[in-house]
């Protein structure tokens, strides 16, 4: 079983729909992460959790929120999507800030699409 | 504001090639820096990270380099097999270091023909 899970992995929707992004790990880390990736972009963070009560802003934040709903999920959600949030949506989780420990491990990947 | 470039943005090369991906950074006051490999539908996969006070990792036949001052960092793939094509992005964590948080650039597509 993979070690980072992302449901669901394909999503079409409407422009002005709440969405919601699940993102579960088995790995017992503390960090969680919610990035996006554009064509020619590369992936963008959206926001960081360092723990279930610690969660802050990435570099491109507006549109989005995010709930920590516990050790292992890390949920995005889109309050009113919109068409230039169509991407792909990656999470990742880590452990330590240092070394090699500090690897992060990333999900399958949600592709979002809004007409 | 770090900013890191990966050049070329694709790449396509016949089997059994060695090559080379670069990738580029402004700030030199990096932590670490990761090189990610990225299949369809699979998210990304680490496969090397080099801490700022090292100059090269190398695992199998990928061999990763650093250069700190010159904002600079190169993937070399030796023996290039199929199997290898996929996209291949580099990060660079801060240097201030607890953060975590990684600085993606966009990536290298490399094909490996048969």
């Amino acid at each position: 079983d993979a070690d980072v899970t992302q449901t669901p992995r394909n999503r079409i929707t409407k422009t002005g729909k709440r969405i919601m992004l699940e993102c579960s790990q088995t790995k017992g880390h503390d960090r969680m992460y919610w990035y996006r990736q554009d064509p020619g972009l590369g992936l963008r963070l959206i926001y960081y959790s360092f723990d279930v009560k610690d969660i802050n802003k990435g570099e491109i934040s507006d549109g989005y929120s995010v709930s920590r709903q516990a050790q292992a999920k890390f949920s995005l959600s889109l309050e009113s999507a919109i068409p230039n949030q169509t991407a792909l949506y990656f999470c990742a989780t880590s452990d330590a800030a240092g070394g090699a420990l500090g690897t992060q491990y990333f999900g399958p990947g949600t592709r979002l699409l809004v007409l | 504001k770090q900013e890191v470039t990966q050049i070329p943005a694709a790449l396509s090369v016949p089997e059994g090639e060695n090559l080379v991906l670069n990738c580029s950074f402004t700030d030199s006051a990096i932590y670490n820096l990761q090189w990610f490999r990225q299949d369809p539908g699979k998210g990304l996969t680490s496969l090397l990270l080099i801490q700022s006070s090292q100059r090269e990792q190398t695992s199998g036949r990928l061999n990763a380099s650093l250069d700190k001052s010159s904002g600079r960092s190169t993937l070399y793939i030796a023996a290039s097999q199929p199997g290898d094509s996929a996209t291949y992005l580099c990060a660079v964590r801060r240097g201030s270091s607890n953060t975590g948080k990684l600085i993606f650039g966009q990536g290298t597509t490399l094909q490996v023909k048969p």
